[in-house]
């Protein structure tokens, strides 16, 4: 069983939808990453969280720690949101990131 | 600011050379790391540097080498390359260990 585990691996919606991508871990951590990557490009940081929630105009990000779990929410959802989406974790003392495989998001217009 | 820095985009090598992918950053940050990305698996650790002169090996460091002689600079060598390392290549950047990790845009790397 993977640290993590993002689910659901791919997601299709339609345009103005709200949108879920969950991530579990099974390890304590110090912190937890949301990450934005498009199709051929680079990965970009969209949240880092530790407790509670973060927003980022129409990103909402929210950690339970200890239910071990973690949502990405998009409201309003737009074509230009269609990426992959990975959560990653880094646990108490170590120096690494451990990474979900990563959520397909497609938003048709 | 140009952030993180990788080069080149995109790199054909044959079986047993050898090569340099280039990381450079210029935001002053103590750790770096090389990631490979293959299809249906996340992101694995290749190595990892938390400082100049500091290295230390990740999950899958077989086959690569990294040197830290500069805060700016982490390349990433392969030795002899191998068609199993045909990867994407992400090299990423924070200021310490509790702060956010930025990325380079990524090399594709295919060895025939």
């Amino acid at each position: 069983k993977n640290e993590v585990e993002q689910s659901p691996q791919n997601l299709t919606a339609q345009e103005g939808e709200f949108i879920t991508i969950n991530c579990s871990y099974s390890v304590g951590i110090s912190a937890l990453h949301w990450l934005q990557q498009h199709p051929g490009g680079g990965i970009v940081s969209l949240f880092m969280l530790s407790s509670g929630k973060k927003k980022h105009g129409r990103l909402i990000a929210t950690i339970n720690i200890q239910e071990k779990h973690s949502s990405l929410h998009i409201t309003a959802s737009h074509p230009r949101d269609s990426a992959v989406y990975i959560c990653a974790v880094r646990s108490g003392g170590a120096q690494k990131l451990v990474f979900g495989q990563g959520t397909r998001l497609t938003i048709n217009p | 600011n140009a952030g993180v820095t990788q080069t080149p985009k995109f790199q054909v090598l044959k079986t047993g050379q050898s090569m340099t992918l280039q990381c450079a950053q210029d935001m002053n940050h103590e750790y770096m790391s090389w990631y490979r990305q293959d299809p249906g698996m996340g992101l694995r650790l290749i190595h990892y540097s938390v400082g100049a002169g500091i290295t230390d090996q990740g999950e899958v460091p077989n086959g690569y080498n990294v040197s830290r002689s500069t805060t700016e600079d982490f390349p990433l060598r392969l030795l002899s390359a191998a068609p199993s390392q045909t990867s994407v290549y992400f090299c990423a950047s924070s200021y310490d260990r509790a702060t956010e990790a930025f990325f380079g845009q990524g090399t594709r790397l295919t060895v025939v």
